[in-house]
């Protein structure tokens, strides 16, 4: 199963918004809704930030959201702060009884 | 609350099997499944595994399935992951990590996670 295929980088100043697009294929994001988004911080371990697409767990701030359409699903990060700053990996249910990262998104914040 | 903890960093020569426990607790793992992650240093995360928590349902991502083996004991609220026949760019940090809810497929959604337990891969 290939990797999604998410952006190396992407940047924004603090109080910007920012996406972070994930893209699949029919077999994996445009099929199911199943579709998470994770933030790692260096040597830290990865943090769940949106699961089923859109849903946030306990705790997480209403500043992150996700979405989808058709094959590539984003996470949207809005009022950017220093803090966010981390790398992201998008993941999803692929259907052949297996779930596939993206390759991770480093975000700076300027 | 919820905690997953896992066993202490292992040096292995190649050729070797490697078992990692997780052991949780603030929740049983009959209720929610465990993924696996691996991510070797430097690099992007690895699923490599799901054992469900409701009829010990696995799953296994292709590339490890020959070599990789999740177990779960439910009378100490441990899983378990074994893999063998290691070779050098197995040398990663592996995580277990709970279900946010119950699935009936490898949804990859995991909320809480171990601390990681590194495993070298060195002769």
């Amino acid at each position: 199963q290939s990797a999604l295929t998410q952006p190396a980088s992407v940047s924004g100043s603090p109080g910007q918004s920012i996406t972070i697009s994930c893209t699949g294929t029919g077999s994996d994001i445009g099929n199911y809704n199943s579709v998470s988004w994770y933030q790692q911080h260096p040597g830290k371990v990865p943090k769940l930030m949106i699961y089923d697409v859109s849903s946030r767990p306990s705790g997480v701030s209403h500043r992150f959201s996700g979405s989808k359409s058709g094959n590539t699903a984003s996470l949207t990060i809005s009022g950017l702060r220093a803090e966010d700053e981390a790398d992201y990996y998008c993941s999803s249910y692929t259907g052949s009884s297996s779930a596939v990262f993206g390759g991770g998104t480093k975000l700076t914040v300027l | 609350q919820v905690q997953l903890e896992q066993s202490g960093g292992e040096v292995k020569k190649p050729g070797a099997s490697v078992k990692v426990s997780c052991k949780a607790s603030g929740y049983t793992l009959n209720n929610l499944g465990i993924s696996w992650v691996r991510q070797a240093p430097g690099q992007g995360l690895e699923w490599m595994g799901w054992i469900s928590g409701y009829n010990l349902k696995t799953a296994y991502a292709q590339k490890f399935q020959d070599r990789f083996t999740m177990t779960t004991d439910i009378s100490t609220n441990t899983a378990y992951m074994e893999l063998r026949s290691l070779r050098f760019d197995d040398t990663a940090v592996y995580y277990c990590a709970k279900e946010v809810r119950y699935y009936d497929f490898w949804s990859g959604s995991n909320d809480f996670w171990g601390q990681g337990t590194l495993v070298t891969v060195s002769s």
